[in-house]
C-alpha cells in the first residue's frame, strides 16, 4: 500500500501563473482534504472533496479550486499565484465515514515556491 | 487572535527527559483534540486523540485536555532521539472532523 501520494514534490512558479497539484489517496479512501502549510506554521484547511464534490471550504479565496475524479484522486488548482502562496501543500485522505478519532493519512506534500 | 496557539520552541532536551508540549485555544466549541508528529519533509502523522476533557495514555505519550482552561498538553516520557520532530496540536468541532484547526507546531530535538 503506497499510502497517500502527491506530485510533483517541488514546484517553482512565478507570480501570476497557475499551478495544478495532484493527490492520490490511500487505497480504500474516498475523501480528500487539502491543507496549506506555510513555513513555520501549522497546516491550514483549504477544502475537502467527497463524491467528486467540494463538501467544506476553509478561508481561502476563489483562486484556490479543486477537483475530485471518479477514482477518488484529486487536484488542487491555484490561479494568479502570489508570493504568499509559497508553502507546502498537503493532501490528506480518509474514508467518508471516518470519525475524528480515526487516522487521517497525510501525504508528504508538494513544496510550491512562487518567485 | 488565532484559534489555536502553540509555542513554536525550539525545544531541546537530553535523552530520557520528560517533555511537555502545550496548546491553548479560544473556540469553546472544540471537542476533539489531536496531536500530530511531523518529521522533516514528511506529512503529519496522528499520535494521539482525545475527546473532551481528561487524560489519555499510549505508551510513553500522555495527552491531557482541560476544557475549562482551554488548554491541552502532550507529555513524552523517556524521550528518545527518534522523538525529534515538530509536534502539532489540532482541534475539531464536529464528530466527523471535516475541518481541523492546527497550531503552529513545536520543534523538538532530543539530544543523545
Amino acid at each position: 500500500d503506497a499510502g497517500v501520494t502527491q506530485s510533483p514534490t517541488h514546484l517553482i512558479k512565478t507570480r501570476g501563473q497557475q499551478v495544478t497539484l495532484r493527490c492520490s489517496p490511500k487505497s480504500g479512501h474516498d475523501t480528500v482534504s487539502w491543507y496549506q502549510q506555510a513555513l513555520g506554521q501549522g497546516p491550514q484547511f483549504i477544502f475537502q472533496y467527497y463524491e467528486e464534490e467540494e463538501r467544506q471550504r476553509g478561508n481561502f479565496p476563489d483562486r484556490f479550486s479543486g477537483h475530485q475524479f471518479p477514482n477518488y484522486s484529486s487536484e488542487l488548482n491555484v490561479n494568479a499565484l502570489l508570493l504568499g502562496d509559497s508553502a507546502l501543500y498537503l493532501c490528506a485522505s480518509r474514508t467518508g465515514t471516518t470519525l475524528v478519532g480515526d487516522t487521517q493519512y497525510f501525504g508528504p506534500g508538494t513544496r510550491l515556491t512562487v518567485l | 487572535q488565532k484559534e489555536v496557539e502553540q509555542d513554536p520552541g525550539p525545544l531541546s532536551v537530553p535523552e530520557g527527559a520528560i517533555v511537555s508540549l502545550n496548546c491553548t485555544y479560544s473556540n469553546s466549541a472544540f471537542q476533539y483534540f489531536m496531536w500530530y508528529r511531523q518529521y522533516s519533509r514528511k506529512g503529519p502523522e496522528l499520535l494521539m486523540y482525545t475527546y473532551s476533557s481528561g487524560n489519555k495514555e499510549d505508551g510513553r505519550f500522555t495527552a491531557q485536555v482541560d476544557k475549562s482552561s482551554k488548554y491541552i498538553s502532550l507529555f513524552i516520557r523517556d524521550s528518545q532521539p527518534s522523538d525529534s520532530a515538530t509536534y502539532l496540536c489540532a482541534m475539531s468541532v464536529s464528530y466527523t472532523g471535516n475541518q481541523f484547526y492546527f497550531g503552529t507546531g513545536t520543534s523538538l530535538t532530543v539530544i543523545p
